[in-house]
């Protein structure tokens, strides 16, 4: 069965900590992201990466950190430098095919609640 | 900034009447559109993708897209109450990057 699997469905972070959210795909595609969404507004992209150990910062990356060691995942870590972390977390990717990556495929989501 | 612009509605329409949903987009060398659904509380899953100016029918989902006029809409037939979600439109911009409105949220009366 091919998908995109985040963990953990639900997360609560304490002030001043730091949490580590999943991702991992076995579609076997070349390029990840990950997206925050807050309620009633679109997705903003935080990172994303197109090959295994180069990620590039999206549009709102500060307070937030990746890695990509293997090309099946890319975990997020939201650090306590983010002020505001509470979110719906959605993690993606897409495959490449002449040099264009196409649409993008969502994982189930992260909610993510500080306390 | 590049922009994918949505009316953020809500668009009511009863069941069995013809949806329409738009979307313009500011990039003008865009080469890829996609349509999203996304229930309430869950991710958003692809139900069209289209490139090339023009109609693209599947099932009950219609695509449309007019690259002169940066335009490019959904027309969902025969609304089912099952069809109530927010439909995000998203463009693949000549940068490479692709970019999501904010979406239309939809709401189908029975």
């Amino acid at each position: 069965d091919g998908g995109i699997t985040q963990s953990p469905k639900y997360l609560f972070r304490k002030e001043g900590q730091n949490v580590t959210l999943s991702c991992e795909q076995n579609l076997n595609h070349d390029a990840m992201y990950w997206y925050r969404q807050d309620p009633g507004q679109g997705l903003r992209l935080i990172y994303y990466s197109q090959i295994v150990n180069d990620f590039q910062k999206g549009d709102i990356a500060e307070g937030y950190s990746v890695s990509r060691e293997k090309k099946e995942s890319f975990p997020l870590t939201v650090t306590s430098a983010q002020k505001n972390p509470t979110a719906f977390y959605l993690c993606a990717s897409s495959i490449k095919s002449n040099y264009v990556y196409n649409e993008q495929f969502f994982g189930p989501g992260t909610r993510l609640t500080v306390l | 900034q590049k922009e994918v612009e949505q009316n953020s509605g809500p668009l009511s329409v009863p069941e069995g009447a013809i949806a329409s949903l738009n979307c313009t987009y500011s990039d003008r060398v865009s080469q890829s559109f996609f349509w999203y659904r996304q229930y309430s509380g869950k991710s958003p899953e692809l139900i069209m993708s289209i490139y090339s100016n023009g109609d693209k029918e599947d099932g009950r989902f219609t695509a449309q897209l007019n690259k002169a006029s940066q335009y490019v809409s959904l027309l969902i037939r025969d609304s089912q109450p099952s069809d109530s979600a927010t439909y995000l439109c998203a463009v693949l911009t000549g940068g490479f990057k692709t970019i999501f409105g904010a979406g239309t949220r939809l709401f189908v009366k029975a």
